[in-house]
């Protein structure tokens, strides 16, 4: 079935790189997301990646992808305590249907 | 500006009385969905739809109706609301876009009470 794992508490300092990783289960997959969740509010697409690539650079955010593990990861560089918040990985699973797959979501808490 | 605007954003009800969770988006997408998100679960879908009178069930639909008689609006209605369906709910948006990239839209959630 459709899974997606992620760890639920990640804690840096301010000025570190944050990694957040996550691994799913559909392979047939076409594109993998991530959202960002602040407090109080909904949830923001950060950036997505296409299955056929290995690496997508967008500022201080890069997302790594290694299809043959199924893993997933987010790197922040230069981690600053607005990017504290609940950061969620996402699949778009089997076919074209517009539904997505969540992880249970990551805390990242920085610490200044 | 495009969004998906969810109503209202707390509310606390009794066990069986029947509410509804609205839902409108500016965009003119064809799938919506309603989300609910739990500690430690992430979210689960509950309900979508891929356009005008067409929904089916998402993952954990028991005790949720929804209906899309216009293509911008999505309700979410719990007939006999019960305490586990106290969560935060999310609505979303998005076009389904050829090649399958799905960019969704979410709404600011609604916090929901059943005691």
């Amino acid at each position: 079935g459709e899974d997606v794992e992620q760890s639920l508490f990640l804690s840096v300092r301010e000025g570190d790189s944050s990694v957040i990783n996550c691994t799913y289960t559909d392979s047939s997959s076409t594109y993998l997301y991530w959202y960002k969740q602040e407090p109080g509010a909904g949830l923001q697409l950060l950036t997505y990646i296409f299955s056929n690539m290995d690496m997508k650079q967008d500022q201080r955010l890069t997302v790594l992808l290694n299809k043959k593990d199924k893993h997933l990861s987010l790197r922040i560089a230069d981690t600053q305590t607005g990017d504290s918040a609940i950061y969620f990985c996402a699949e778009t699973g089997t076919g074209n249907t517009g539904k997505l797959i969540f992880g249970q979501g990551t805390t990242l808490q920085v610490k200044p | 500006e495009a969004q998906v605007t969810q109503n209202p954003r707390y509310l606390i009800t009794v066990t069986g009385k029947k509410l509804t969770v609205t839902c409108s988006q500016n965009m003119n997408h064809e799938y919506m969905s309603w989300y609910r998100q739990d500690p430690g679960l992430g979210l689960r879908q509950i309900y979508y739809s891929m356009n005008v009178e067409v929904t089916d069930k998402g993952d954990v639909p028991e005790g949720y109706k929804v209906s899309r008689k216009e293509k911008r609006n999505f309700p979410l209605i719990l007939e006999s609301p019960s305490p586990n369906q106290t969560s935060l709910y999310f609505c979303a948006s998005s076009s389904l876009a050829a090649g399958g990239n799905t960019e969704a839209f979410f709404g600011q959630g609604t916090r929901l009470t059943v005691v």
